[in-house]
């Protein structure tokens, strides 16, 4: 089976701008999860999607926002875009709780 | 809620040595524990788990960790030291089904000596 896939795996924005990131789960997974890692911050839980309803949320600002489609894609999208947003953006999927996640290779975000 | 400690945030060991990597846990039910590695410009990649039954467990690679309730750790280890072992480490813990998201241990860089 093909792993996670994550596009575009590099991005530059400037700050104020928005930014959009897409994940294509492992086919027959229906969790997503979203993960945020930083130098400072480390890895953190965005969020998670199943059968296009979100079911848990971490603590991040309403600029973070995420949603699944019905073949189990989902994206992620960071509105106003601030300098502490850079980051690499992990997702992962798995069939349900409390299943393995599996990561994808990432998003490297820089905010200018 | 739960959280992960990594003792040690850089280890370096020589090629055929042991790795010995830190873990411990706090969690308010039962936890399911894991053991990620990632390469650099990659991925989190699953090395075990640990969901309930035999407390040790074998993983990819070599890596094996031990789950120990009365200490409330899941240490990492592999008996001998390749050179494509060099990586950061990530313990993490999750409640299970009651609560899906993983909590991540801040890292261990993991260096081999030739």
């Amino acid at each position: 089976k093909a792993g996670v896939t994550q596009t575009p795996r590099y991005l530059i924005k400037t700050r104020g701008q928005q930014v959009t990131l897409s994940c294509s789960p492992i086919s027959g997974h229906r969790s997503v999860s979203w993960y945020q890692q930083t130098p400072g911050q480390g890895l953190q839980f965005l969020f998670e999607y199943f059968s296009e309803t979100q079911r848990n949320k971490g603590n991040f600002p309403g600029r973070f926002s995420g949603r699944q489609f019905s073949n189990s894609r989902s994206e992620m999208n960071v509105s106003t875009l601030e300098l502490g947003d850079s980051a690499l953006y992990l997702c992962a999927s798995s069939q349900d709780r409390p299943d393995t996640q599996y990561f994808g290779p990432g998003t490297r975000l820089t905010v200018l | 809620a739960q959280s992960v400690t990594q003792l040690g945030s850089h280890v370096s060991v020589s090629e055929g040595a042991l790795v010995l990597l830190r873990c411990n846990y706090s969690s308010s039910v039962p936890p399911y524990l894991f053991w990620y590695v990632q390469y650099p410009n990659q991925g989190l990649q699953l090395l075990l788990k640990y969901t309930t039954g035999a407390t040790l467990v074998k993983g990819i690679n070599g890596f094996e960790a031990e789950f120990k309730k009365s200490e409330t750790s899941f240490h990492l280890t592999k008996p001998s030291a390749h050179m494509s072992d060099a990586a950061e480490y990530f313990c993490a813990v999750s409640l299970g089904a009651n609560d899906y998201k993983l909590s991540f241990g801040a890292g261990t860089t993991v260096t081999v000596r030739a």
